[in-house]
């Protein structure tokens, strides 16, 4: 079946550091892949997404890398801060059409002070 | 605009009981989606609909039923809760013209 997966569950780095989150996935005709941060109690918010015609997009201190030859997306965390201690989801549309998603297992992103 | 919104926000069951949780948005959103997300499972997809009176099998149906009367709300039932079925429940809506989907706050359900 199809997946998502995270490379690592936990990712611990240090308050002004760069981070990176990896996530692979297996559905080569997907062509829409998601970031979402879930902070503790709450609902999944969404970061950045990126379409398969292109292969980085940036944001505000983040930078989302598709690299579709291995099936891999990253993360990348500007200067990460404690209010970005959170869990991280990637996602990939699949072959769907209703809009459905498909969620990876998550990485947890800690950042030491 | 308050977004997705769901009720109750806790809810305390025994086995065997019934209830409905209540999803709402007010995006004008065609799709939405009921998940569970359980401790290291991330969101695994229940139900979902296209649209005001369709629904359909996600990857967890069982032992649930939806219905979507309105096109803003979406109900998830338990018609007799299991403990297999304490969990995380997050609603979510997107558009038919963008994928990104919008998330309710959760409820957090526990059956004894």
């Amino acid at each position: 079946g199809e997946s998502v997966g995270l490379h690592l569950p936990t990712l611990s780095v240090q308050e002004g550091d760069n981070s990176i989150i990896n996530c692979a996935y297996s559905n080569s005709a997907s062509d829409y892949f998601i970031w979402y941060k879930q902070e503790s109690g709450k609902g999944p918010q969404f970061i950045i997404d990126i379409r398969s015609n292109m292969d980085k997009r940036q944001g505000q201190r983040v930078t989302v890398l598709l690299n579709k030859t291995v099936k891999h997306l990253s993360l990348q965390i500007a200067a990460t801060q404690p209010g970005d201690s959170a869990v991280y989801f990637c996602a990939e549309n699949g072959a769907s059409n209703t809009g459905k998603l498909i969620f990876g297992q998550g990485t947890t992103l800690q950042v030491k002070p | 605009n308050a977004g997705v919104t769901q009720t109750p926000k806790f809810r305390v069951l025994k086995t065997g009981q019934s209830m409905t949780l209540l999803c709402a948005q007010d995006m004008n959103h065609e799709y939405m989606y009921w998940y569970r997300q359980d401790p290291g499972m991330g969101l695994r997809l229940i139900h979902y609909s296209v649209g005001e009176g369709t629904t359909a099998k996600g990857e967890v149906p069982d032992g649930y039923n939806v219905s979507r009367l309105k096109k803003q709300n979406f109900l998830l039932g338990l018609e007799s809760a299991a403990p297999s079925q304490t969990s995380v429940y997050f609603c979510a809506s997107s558009s038919v013209q963008i994928y990104e989907q919008y998330f309710g706050p959760g409820t957090r359900l526990t059956v004894t």
